[in-house]
């Protein structure tokens, strides 16, 4: 099993669509979760950390599965601007982190 | 406030030349992750170093690549004798302690001729 593993996608929505995406890890001690952005050819953007309790920042809402080990990002009325690769992000052990493949987005007029 | 700094932006070399690529961290982190990413593929973990030490390299090719994050001066990624398949996009990141969410720098095009 891959240590983190997302769908590739892509999804292609509407704009003002509801669109989520889900992710699962593999390392059931792991603590620490992300989302990311990276539009093409540029660097991963932070976009949201993700909580246990789960959490919303405007159109976005995170969630955090421990039983299952998958963490999901929701976005509500899509932009064309949310078009880019989202990025599942987990720690995997103290020292680093890692990074999914990643879930192709495009929100079409 | 300066973001993660990375240089060169671009990089052409020839095979078997060397390629060296630097990273400047945000100011007030200590802690940085060199990441490789080929076209259409997720980001790969290569290296995570604090200053003067190395702390896990287990993604790191065992031959031709090296990195450091000295006392002074930025982190470098080093290839020796590069070959068509080092080209990619080498991303830094860097965070302020372990655990945390990383920032990431705008990358180093390498291109392999």
């Amino acid at each position: 099993r891959k240590e983190v593993e997302q769908d590739p996608g892509p999804f292609n929505v509407p704009e003002g669509a509801t669109v989520a995406f889900n992710c699962t890890y593999s390392n059931s001690a792991s603590q620490s979760f992300f989302w990311y952005r990276q539009d093409c050819r540029k660097e991963p953007k932070l976009l949201m950390s993700v909580y246990s309790s789960g959490n919303e920042d405007g159109r976005f809402t995170a969630q955090l599965n421990r039983a299952s080990q998958y963490i999901s990002l929701l976005i509500r009325d899509s932009k064309l601007s949310d078009s880019a690769t989202y990025l599942c992000v987990v720690n995997y052990n103290n020292n680093d982190m890692r990074f999914g493949a990643g879930t192709r987005l495009t929100v079409k007029p | 406030n300066a973001g993660v700094m990375q240089n060169p932006r671009h990089l052409v070399r020839r095979r078997g030349q060397e390629a060296r690529l630097r990273c400047s961290p945000m100011k007030g982190h200590s802690h940085v992750y060199w990441y490789r990413q080929l076209p259409e593929e997720g980001l790969k973990f290569m290296v995570y170093l604090q200053k003067e030490n190395i702390i896990d390299e287990s993604g790191m090719p065992k031959e031709r690549f090296s990195a450091e994050f000295p006392k002074e001066g930025p982190s470098i990624l080093r290839i020796q004798q590069v070959v068509r398949g080092d080209s990619a996009a080498y991303f830094c990141a860097s965070s302020p302690g372990q655990v945390v969410e990383q920032y990431f720098g705008p990358g180093t095009r390498l291109t392999v001729t």
